[in-house]
């Protein structure tokens, strides 16, 4: 069984530039949760996504940052006119339907801004 | 506001040598409470997840118990492969749509053979 993949694992962006992260949930969950973790400090939670719909996203900065999770194709995360404060590593866990506490995890997008 | 706090930050063991880690929790309400192994450059691996005071759950030379304010990852002569991040999670129980993990900041391991 795969588990829950995410591309690219490194992406250098200058900044100013824009940055998507990508993540596909292990097969047969349908919810998908963006964690990031700064130097030096804990995971923080983002964003909430079921298909199609953000639950919660309580953690997102409100400026710069969205996310998605359309009907086909992996969830999406989006930063635009990246800082030097986005440099992170981006991690996305998915969980099978209504078991949201069971969350597994991919190997993470290590974002730098130069 | 739901926290969860670690200790030690970082802890060095011989081989062999047995130890515990801390995770202190203050929630509105506990739906579960969760540990898992992070190595460097990788995503966080499931470990163990608790749910009501008294419970223990095992693997291997790992063995975690769960009070009402704390729980505790018990390592058992260790060998250096043990040796990585272990991280504490909560999942608080205030809001019924909200699945979101409250994680502390992790206690550095190190084994020396």
């Amino acid at each position: 069984n795969a588990g829950v993949m995410q591309n690219p694992r490194h992406l250098v962006r200058r900044r100013g530039q824009e940055a998507r992260l990508r993540c596909s949930p292990m097969k047969g969950h349908s919810h998908v949760y963006w964690y990031r973790q700064l130097p030096e400090e804990g995971l923080k939670f983002m964003v909430y996504l079921q298909k199609e719909n953000i639950i919660d996203e309580s953690g997102m900065p409100k400026e710069r940052f969205s996310a998605e999770f359309p009907k086909e194709g992996p969830s999406i995360l989006r930063i635009q006119q990246v800082v030097r404060g986005d440099s992170a590593a981006y991690f996305c866990a998915s969980s099978p339907r209504g078991r949201g506490y069971e969350q597994y995890f991919g190997p993470g997008t290590r974002l730098t801004v130069t | 506001e739901d926290q969860v706090t670690q200790s030690p930050e970082a802890l060095r063991l011989q081989e062999g040598e047995s130890s515990s880690l801390n995770c202190s929790y203050t929630v509105s309400g506990l739906r579960g409470l969760f540990w898992y192994r992070q190595d460097p450059g990788k995503g966080p691996e499931f470990l163990f997840t608790l749910y009501s005071a008294g419970e223990e759950k095992e693997k291997e030379r790992l063995k975690a118990t769960l009070t009402k304010k704390e729980s505790f990852l018990h390592i058992t002569a260790p060998k250096p492969e043990d040796s990585a991040t272990y991280l504490c999670a909560v999942h608080p129980g205030t809001d019924q749509g909200a699945q979101k993990l409250v994680f502390g900041q992790g206690t550095r391991l190190t084994i020396n053979p």
